[in-house]
This record gives structure tokens, sequence and C-alpha cells, in this order.
């Protein structure tokens, strides 16, 4: 099994959408999660993250861990086309390296 | 403020050569991971520098190795390439202790 599981997608939405993203992890000895969304041919770019359970509002985005599931996810309200891209989630080890999942791959359609 | 930027963008070698990818870290991080993403895949954490030291290191080979300079820039050095090397090559700055990462648009390595 891996630490960080992630359903690979595609995603295909229309705008003004709810998405949600989710992931489920393994390790529960360590709870410092993040979100990376990335564009295609560009990094991964910080979207949010999380320690313990809980939920983190920013603008359109929010973070939910549920520790009792094992379960992240990310949501988006009111989709755009620019949201366009791979998520990745990934836990941050106590060695302090990130594990990510494989990334959901989303498309938001006009 | 100056953001986490790799050199160079894309790079062309034929199995068994040795190459070099580049990273400047991103003004006032002093940590600097390198990560391996192959295509359709999450990135996978090869090793991290602190103060010039190796401080912690993924499932990797030792035919990849790394080196971090005064500045905090750093490089990742792999010999004796393999097709399977062919990936996006990811650099990340941070405070040490202190998440979370930031990460550059990446060194895309075509192994032929």
């Amino acid at each position: 099994q891996k630490e960080v599981e992630q359903d690979p997608g595609p995603l295909s939405v229309p705008e003004g959408a709810i998405v949600s993203l989710n992931c489920t992890y393994s390790n529960s000895a360590f709870q410092y999660f993040m979100w990376y969304r990335q564009y295609s041919r560009k990094g991964p770019e910080l979207l949010m993250y999380t320690y313990s359970s809980g939920n983190k509002e920013d603008g359109r985005f929010t973070a939910q861990v549920d520790k009792s599931s094992k379960y992240i996810s990310l949501f988006i309200r009111d989709s755009q086309p620019s949201d366009s891209a791979t998520y990745l989630c990934a836990r941050l080890s106590n060695t302090d390296k990130l594990i990510f999942g494989t990334g959901t791959r989303l498309q938001v359609f006009p | 403020e100056t953001g986490v930027t790799q050199s160079p963008t894309h790079l062309i070698k034929t199995r068994g050569q040795q190459v070099t990818l580049r990273c400047s870290s991103q003004s006032g991080h002093n940590t600097v991971s390198w990560y391996q993403q192959a295509l359709g895949q999450g990135p996978q954490f090869i090793f991290q520098y602190y103060r010039e030291e190796e401080n912690g290191r993924g499932n990797f080979p030792p035919r990849f190795s790394g080196l971090q300079f005064p500045n905090y820039s750093s490089e990742l050095n792999v010999n004796a390439l393999e097709l399977d090397d062919s990936a996006l090559y990811l650099c990340a700055s941070s405070v040490q202790g202190n998440s979370p990462l930031h990460f550059g648009n990446g060194t895309r390595l075509t192994v032929t």
C-alpha cells in the first residue's frame, strides 16, 4: 500500500461546479498535509497546508483533514477553467520530506 | 522576492552519460530538496541538503549525488544515466524545520 493514495482522474466538471479532490494516507505518525497545484510544464505550486484535523479555508479553496478515517480533501468552489491542472496531495514526514500522491488531473470546461 | 530557479529547462542525454542540474533557492531559504517526477506520477524525494550537508535521502542509488553551496544554491548530479532516469527533476527550497516547500519549474531530462 502506498503511503498516500490519490485517484489519478481525469476529473472533468463544468465551470461553476464544486470540485472535491481526495486522498487517503496510511501512516498516522505525522500529520502535516499539503495541497499543490501543478500546471502543465510547471513545478508544483503550494495551495494550502494544514496540520491535524479540521478545515482550513482560503478564498475558493477549503482543505479538510479527517484523522479518524485518514482522509484528506480539497474543495474548490465556483471552479474556473483556470483551475484546470493536476492537484497533488502530500504528507510531510518526520524527516522533513514530502510524500506525494500520484496527482488528480482536473479539467474545468466553460 | 526571487523564487526557486532551475537550469537548464530541458536536456537530452544518452544512456551512460553524466548530467548536472542546477538550482537557486528562494531568498532566505537555507534548505534545498530534490525530487524526481516521472510522467503521470507524483514527485519522489531524492535527497535534501542543509548547511551544505546531505540531510536525508530517498530510495535512489548512489549515482544520484548532490551539492549545496554557501549561497544555498544546489546541484544534482546523475552518473551512468539510464533510460528510466527520464523525468522532470524538481528543486524545492524551504527554511529548515519550517515547511512548506516552494518548487521551481524543474528540468525535463530525456535519456535516449
